[in-house]
């Protein structure tokens, strides 16, 4: 089965740049988005189609995916920033999606 | 804008059979296709699979045939339907729109409704 790798946990200052991976085998290959999903809410998108940023989300947030590892990062994190992080990744030629295990990004 | 609205039982006797229905509101749910996703307590999300208009839908293997998916455009909704439920199927169940199915990510989502499984 495939399957996609999230480090559990990510620390960053604020101010700094916080960088989340995701790996996979191949995932260049595929189409690669992001979640943001903060205590008790529902997720909400902040990267689509691997380095698109929805209407209204804030420029800091960018993302990459090339080879093995697809990349969030956010700079100049807030600390509104603090919150998990779910990569998504689409395969066509299966039509199935799989999400990583998610990260939870600590901003001290 | 368009919003989702999940219902549905929040209890459920293991080995029996779960049903939520998504409303969609704010939209035509002619024009996308829909997603469940679902996320155990302190765990992460799951895929559970996605539904065209017309009624075709594709499941995560995972699931072992458990899931069916309807959708009812009269009404403006789609539905899931979870057979065999067991205490491992307790999670928040969320309904999302794929924006666009040729490259798949969810850009609205409903709050989630729970669902545990406990006799």
């Amino acid at each position: 089965s495939y399957d996609l790798t999230q480090p559990p946990s990510v620390s960053v200052s604020p101010g700094q740049t916080a960088s989340i991976t995701c790996s996979g085998d191949e995932l260049g290959n595929k189409y690669v988005c992001w979640y943001q999903q903060k205590p008790g809410q529902s997720p909400v998108l902040v990267i689509y189609q691997d380095t698109k940023r929805p209407s209204g989300m804030p420029e800091r947030f960018s993302g990459s995916n090339s080879g093995n590892t697809a990349t969030l990062t956010i700079s100049g994190t807030q600390a509104m920033d603090e919150a998990d992080y779910y990569c998504q990744a689409w395969d066509r030629s299966t039509a199935l999606v799989l999400f990583g295990g998610g990260t939870k990004l600590t901003v001290l | 804008q368009v919003q989702l609205q999940e219902s549905g039982p929040g209890l459920v006797k293991p080995s029996e059979t779960l049903s939520l229905t998504c409303t969609v509101s704010g939209g035509s749910i002619n024009r996308y296709c829909w997603s469940w996703i679902r996320q155990p307590p302190g765990k992460g999300l799951e895929w559970i699979g996605y539904i065209y208009p017309s009624g075709i839908s594709t499941h995560n293997p995972s699931l072992q045939g458990r899931v069916t998916m309807s959708v009812d455009t009269s009404k403006n909704q789609f539905s899931l339907r979870l057979t065999s439920v067991t205490v491992a199927d307790t999670a928040v169940y969320y309904c999302a729109r794929v924006a666009e199915l040729d490259y798949y990510y969810m850009d609205v989502w409903g709050k989630g409704t729970t669902a545990t499984v406990s006799s």
